[in-house]
């Protein structure tokens, strides 16, 4: 089956500093890659995902890459403020046939004042 | 918002106790799982359902079971809990169009 490695576990930056997190996975059929954001206390909510046919997407300060021949993607995070301090979920899966979604151990980023 | 709903949300229990958590959504999602997390581990899958009829073991169904009453409930029941089985559960649900997952708030379960 799907397993998904993440790394690294912690991550601390200076506000205004880019913060990167990466992933890898193992089933080369994976097609769908999202990207969770859990805040203290709350659920995960998804806050980008991508697709096998795209290499790269964005959405304002947040991107994700997409490596498939690697198979490996990763997130990344610019000018970073305080409310992005949360953790960070990686996730992969079949989307069209199974829609089983594996996540990744999770980053806890910090970003400092 | 309450569109997933979880309960109980804190249960404190005993060692062989059986602990069942429900789960109920008004999103009209066929698809629904129960996940585990804990410090380190991630959200690992422990069972999933795409239909009424349909339930499949995630990767960490030992010690487990489910039972999905209705398109909108999913149980996940423990039948003889263990300590390391302490952790915060989540359900989810999706639909079939998009992969993205809206999950509840999580029940948080302590085995002495």
């Amino acid at each position: 089956g799907e397993n998904v490695e993440q790394h690294p576990s912690t991550l601390s930056v200076q506000e205004g500093d880019s913060a990167v997190i990466k992933c890898t996975y193992s089933d080369s059929a994976s097609n769908y890659f999202p990207w969770y954001k859990q805040e203290l206390g709350k659920r995960p909510q998804l806050i980008i995902d991508i697709r096998s046919n795209v290499g790269e997407k964005k959405d304002q300060r947040i991107a994700v890459t997409l490596n498939k021949t690697a198979k490996h993607f990763s997130l990344h995070i610019t000018e970073t403020q305080p409310e992005d301090s949360a953790v960070y979920f990686c996730a992969a899966s079949h989307s069209g046939n199974t829609g089983k979604l594996i996540f990744g151990q999770g980053t806890t980023l910090q970003v400092k004042p | 918002d309450a569109d997933v709903t979880q309960t109980p949300r804190n249960r404190i229990t005993k060692t062989g106790k059986r602990i069942m958590l429900e789960c109920s959504q008004t999103k009209g999602h066929d698809r629904m799982y129960w996940y585990r997390q804990d410090p380190g581990l991630g959200l690992r899958l422990i069972y999933y359902s795409f239909d009424v009829k349909d339930i499949n073991k995630g990767e960490i169904s030992d010690g487990y079971s489910v039972s999905r009453q209705a398109q909108a409930k999913f149980s996940l029941s423990l039948e003889s809990a263990i300590p390391n089985q302490t952790a915060l559960y989540f359900c989810a649900t999706g639909g079939q169009v998009t992969g993205e997952l809206f999950f509840g708030e999580g029940s948080r379960l302590t085995v002495l």
